[in-house]
């Protein structure tokens, strides 16, 4: 039982260059997110998933895209990349049946050169 | 709209001290609080969590935090710090009701522990 994988665990990128972070569960959760953390901020929401088929966007989704492949994988993609989206990323799941709570992978640092 | 602050960026505490690390949050409806700890390079743990009921709720690894109505406050307590609690604490509130999908999180508080 994994819980929450994010893939990679580090990634270079160039200025304009696209790269997709990818996220999985085997918690059966419905729920999932993706965040962004940067130093002073704290987490900020990029885009969640309700259930497979859907998403909307957070506090911060302008430069991404997301994918609900299906109920287990839930992935960000950004198609070109900016030094501002230098980060770490983390992807989490939400219990719906234990009061919002939310369950976090160990995260994709990203560095845009 | 939801909002949490967490007033301190950095507290420093000697291994054997209490600790409280403070959360005020603004949410006009009964809020779901919770306080996740992240140690350097890894992903958020959840510490504790309230929703209903006693306002004291007790968590991991011996933390218990307050929640106080009339303060808009969470605050996080331990009576007695160890060096392995050196780490990034994170005050959290969702909807209680309605079925919202999201947590707003504060800036964070990083935990010095000295020996």
């Amino acid at each position: 039982n994994a819980g929450v994988t994010q893939t990679p665990k580090f990634q270079v990128l160039k200025t304009g260059q696209s790269m997709t972070l990818q996220c999985a569960q085997d918690m059966n959760h419905n729920s999932m997110y993706w965040y962004r953390q940067d130093p002073g901020m704290g987490l900020r929401l990029i885009y969640y998933s309700a259930s497979e088929g859907t998403t909307d966007k957070g506090e911060v989704p302008n430069g991404y895209n997301v994918s609900r492949l299906n109920k287990r994988e839930f992935s960000l993609r950004l198609e070109s990349a900016a030094p501002s989206q230098t980060s770490v990323y983390f992807c989490a799941t939400r219990d719906r049946y234990s009061q919002e709570t939310q369950y976090f992978g160990p995260g994709t640092r990203l560095l845009v050169l | 709209a939801q909002s949490v602050t967490q007033p301190d960026i950095h507290i420093t505490v000697s291994e054997g001290a209490s600790l409280e690390l403070r959360c005020n949050y603004s949410y006009g409806a009964t809020p779901y609080l919770f306080w996740y700890v992240q140690s350097p390079g890894q992903g958020l743990q959840l510490l504790l969590k309230y929703f209903s009921g006693d306002t004291l709720v007790q968590g991991i690894k011996g933390f218990e935090a307050e929640f106080k109505r009339s303060q808009s406050s969470f605050n996080l307590r331990k009576p007695s710090v160890h060096w392995s609690d050196a780490a990034e604490y994170f005050c959290a509130v969702g909807e209680a009701q309605g079925g919202s999908e999201k947590l707003v999180f504060g800036k964070g508080t990083k935990l010095t522990v000295n020996p």
